[in-house]
């Protein structure tokens, strides 16, 4: 079964910093991987898709890179704001699991003023 | 377009008793996902649909568990009966072109088990 792992748990940086979320997985043979974000009582809301054959995927301030050979994932987030408090999650879809995504449990961000 | 929308949003209810989640997928969307959170095992896939068929329910924690798709606009998962352990938080999502696609999350339903 594949195993998505996210360090660190928690994280509070102040306002304005860049900062790295880690994801990594155990099975490299992935079919794509996504990050989302989660806000207390919300639903889930994806951020960026990378596909396999995909090595990076951008938006605004979001870049998130895809290293499938070492099983690690990395969601930068540029120049941070208190808006981008919340709990970010990867999840990775192997090829032959049907539709199923397995979920990291996440990291929760805490971006001060 | 108004999103993935669930109903209720909370609901608490006693042991024993039977739970009905409701979720309209976002129109046109091919595929739905029921998932189950919680603080131990965070996200879990429950079962999804593909064309209002499920294609896999392996993730069904047993068979106090049970969801319907009978058109494509509405999707039902019920437990029967309730135990305090099914409490959770129960997302539905849906997408255009299944696992090749983004999924969009429902606001979710938190489940209280009493």
């Amino acid at each position: 079964k594949q195993e998505v792992t996210q360090i660190p748990a928690a994280l509070s940086v102040p306002e304005g910093e860049n900062l790295v979320l880690n994801c990594s997985f155990t099975d490299s043979a992935i079919y794509n991987l996504q990050w989302f974000r989660q806000d207390p009582g919300k639903g889930l809301t994806s951020l960026l898709l990378i596909q396999s054959s995909q090595r990076e995927q951008t938006s605004g301030r979001l870049n998130a890179s895809l290293d499938k050979s070492s099983g690690r994932s990395t969601l930068y987030i540029a120049a941070s704001q208190p808006g981008d408090s919340a709990t970010y999650l990867c999840a990775v879809r192997l090829p032959n699991s049907g539709y199923a995504l397995n979920f990291g449990k996440g990291t929760s961000l805490l971006v001060t003023p | 377009d108004a999103g993935v929308i669930q109903s209720p949003r909370h609901e608490v209810t006693e042991m024993g008793q039977e739970v009905t989640l409701r979720c309209k997928p976002i129109s046109g969307h091919n595929s739905l996902f029921w998932y189950r959170q919680t603080m131990m095992r965070g996200l879990e896939l429950l079962i999804y649909f593909n064309n209002n068929v499920p294609i896999d329910d392996s993730g069904m924690p047993e068979d106090r568990f049970s969801a319907k798709m009978p058109n494509a606009s509405f999707s039902t998962l019920k437990i029967q009966p309730s135990e305090p352990r099914d409490s959770a938080v129960y997302f539905c999502a849906s997408s255009l072109a299944g696992g090749a696609d983004t999924q969009y999350f429902g606001p979710g339903t938190r489940l209280t088990v009493l």
